[in-house]
């Protein structure tokens, strides 16, 4: 069964420094999620993203945040100068439609902790 | 303005017994609803969704939830637990009437079967 995949599991950095969060959608999918779990909390959405702009983003996804799809595989979320509060579970998700109805499919998530 | 509460932080049931995972929900129309499950180290996992039709909803693993549009609630059932079901579920909440595709999820309830 096709997944969604994310790179690295875990990322440490110190605060203030860019980290580039990587995700793998599935193949055949045309829409592109980010979301965060700040630990005990719920899970937030960030941003979607199709045909290569952004369709929708939270007030948590400001000018720090910003998110590319490089190649035809790949969608990464680049956070510019990291606060201790950017310390979360990030998950990338994808679906076939955007319509609302559409399941989402998750990747592992990466684990960010900010030092 | 859409929203969703899992009153529940842990649910503890013994294998063999039925479960019931709480999820509350509130929307402007007819909401679309989903429940996810996370097993440790991975990500987000559809389980079942209610968009329309049958109040009763049956999906993966066995489990089936009930759209009670009187109590605004979609609970997680299951009429027999495996240890195996010990995981974090999500509630997910979508108000088609509003102007956005993208769900709101709970906070989760970590579900633990006790041998």
């Amino acid at each position: 069964e096709p997944e969604v995949t994310q790179t690295p599991s875990h990322q440490v950095t110190q605060m203030g420094q860019e980290v580039i969060l990587r995700c793998v959608p599935i193949s055949n999918h045309l829409y592109f999620y980010w979301y965060r779990q700040i630990l005990g909390q719920k899970v937030e959405f960030l941003v979607s993203f199709y045909n290569n702009e952004i369709s929708e983003k939270s007030e948590i996804f400001d000018d720090q945040f910003s998110v590319e799809r490089p190649d035809g595989s790949n969608f990464t979320l680049k956070i510019r100068s990291t606060k201790l509060e950017d310390s979360a579970m990030y998950f990338c998700a994808s679906s076939e439609g955007v319509r609302g109805l559409e399941t989402q499919y998750f990747g592992p998530g990466t684990r960010l902790l900010v030092l | 303005a859409q929203s969703v509460a899992q009153p529940e932080d842990q649910v503890n049931v013994a294998e063999g017994n039925p479960l019931t995972v709480k999820c509350t929900y509130s929307v402007s129309g007819n909401p679309y609803l989903f429940w996810y499950v996370q097993y440790p180290n991975r990500g987000l996992q559809f389980l079942l969704k209610y968009i329309t039709g049958d109040n009763l909803v049956k999906g993966s693993y066995g489990f089936e939830a009930e759209f009670n549009k009187s109590q605004t609630s979609f609970h997680l059932k299951k009429p027999s637990a495996l240890v195996s079901d010990s995981a974090l579920y999500f509630c997910a909440v979508r108000d088609p009437s509003g102007g956005s595709y993208i769900p709101t999820f709970g906070r989760g309830t970590s579900l633990i079967v006790h041998p």
